[in-house]
C-alpha cells in the first residue's frame, strides 16, 4: 500500500539557522512527489515537485527539495530560516497509475525561535 | 473570485444529523477535489470531479457520504446521519484542467472544521 512517512512530529529551529524536514515514502509505481506548506487560517499551498529529470528542486520561498530513489526520500530543506516560515508541512506523493489521489504525510509542525 | 472559497468556516453539529458543505472553485477551473484532515493526520483523498461528473468517488468512506457538483462550477459534499468520527476539516481544492493534482497545480481552499457532537 501507498504510504507516506514524515518521523518528526514538530521541529523546532532558530531563525536564520538550516532546516531539513524529512520525508519517505513507500510506493508501487513511479512517484510524483510534493511539499506542501499550511499556515494557520491559510489553505495548503505547493512548494514544489517532482515528476523527472534533477533529482534537485527548487521551490518557492527559498526552499529546496532533494528526491533519493535508493532512500525512497524526498526531504526539504532551507539553508536560512524566517520567522514567517512557521507553519506546518506535508509531504505528498501520488503516481500516474494511482489516478488523480494525493496520499499525504501526517505532517511536520516548524516552529521558529528568534 | 481569488480563491477556492468554502462555507461555512466551522459547522458544529449533532449526532445523527445531515450536514452540507459548499466548495466554490477558482472560476474556470475544471477540476475539483475533495480532502479530509483528521486531527494530527494529512489530508485524505475522498472524490474528484471532473466537469460535472465524479471521476474518482474511491475515497468515499461509506454511503452516508455523497458530492455533486451539478453545474461544474460549486460542489456541495453531504453528509448523512453523522457520526462523532465525521468530525475533521474539510478541503476542497480546484485546479485549471483535468489530469488530476500530478499534472497541474491544485488551489486548496481554507477547509471547514466540522464538529460533530
Amino acid at each position: 500500500a501507498q504510504s507516506v512517512t514524515q518521523p518528526d512530529i514538530h521541529i523546532t529551529v532558530s531563525e536564520g539557522a538550516s532546516l531539513e524536514l524529512r520525508c519517505n515514502y513507500s510506493y508501487g509505481a513511479t512517484p510524483y512527489l510534493f511539499w506542501y506548506v499550511q499556515s494557520p487560517g491559510q489553505g495548503l499551498q505547493l512548494l514544489l515537485k517532482y515528476f523527472s529529470g534533477d533529482t534537485l528542486v527548487q521551490g518557492i520561498k527559498g526552499f529546496e527539495a532533494e528526491f533519493k530513489r535508493s532512500q525512497s526520500s524526498f526531504n526539504l530543506r532551507k539553508p536560512s530560516v524566517h520567522w514567517s516560515d512557521a507553519a506546518e508541512y506535508f509531504c505528498a506523493v501520488g503516481a500516474m497509475e494511482y489516478g488523480n489521489k494525493l496520499v499525504f504525510g501526517a505532517g511536520t509542525i516548524l516552529r521558529v525561535k528568534s | 473570485g481569488a480563491g477556492v472559497s468554502q462555507t461555512p468556516s466551522n459547522k458544529v453539529t449533532e449526532k445523527g444529523k445531515y450536514v452540507e458543505l459548499r466548495c466554490d472553485p477558482i472560476s474556470g477551473h475544471t477540476a475539483l477535489y475533495w480532502y479530509r484532515q483528521s486531527l494530527g493526520q494529512g489530508p485524505e483523498f475522498l472524490i474528484y470531479f471532473q466537469g460535472t461528473g465524479a471521476a474518482d468517488d474511491s475515497g468515499l468512506p461509506n454511503d452516508r457520504f455523497f458530492a455533486v457538483r451539478p453545474e461544474g462550477s460549486v460542489s456541495t459534499l453531504k453528509i448523512q446521519r453523522t457520526e462523532r468520527g465525521d468530525s475533521a476539516v474539510y478541503l476542497c481544492a480546484s485546479s485549471l484542467r483535468g489530469g488530476g493534482l500530478l499534472n497541474t497545480e491544485a488551489f486548496f481552499g481554507q477547509g471547514t472544521r466540522l464538529t460533530v457532537v
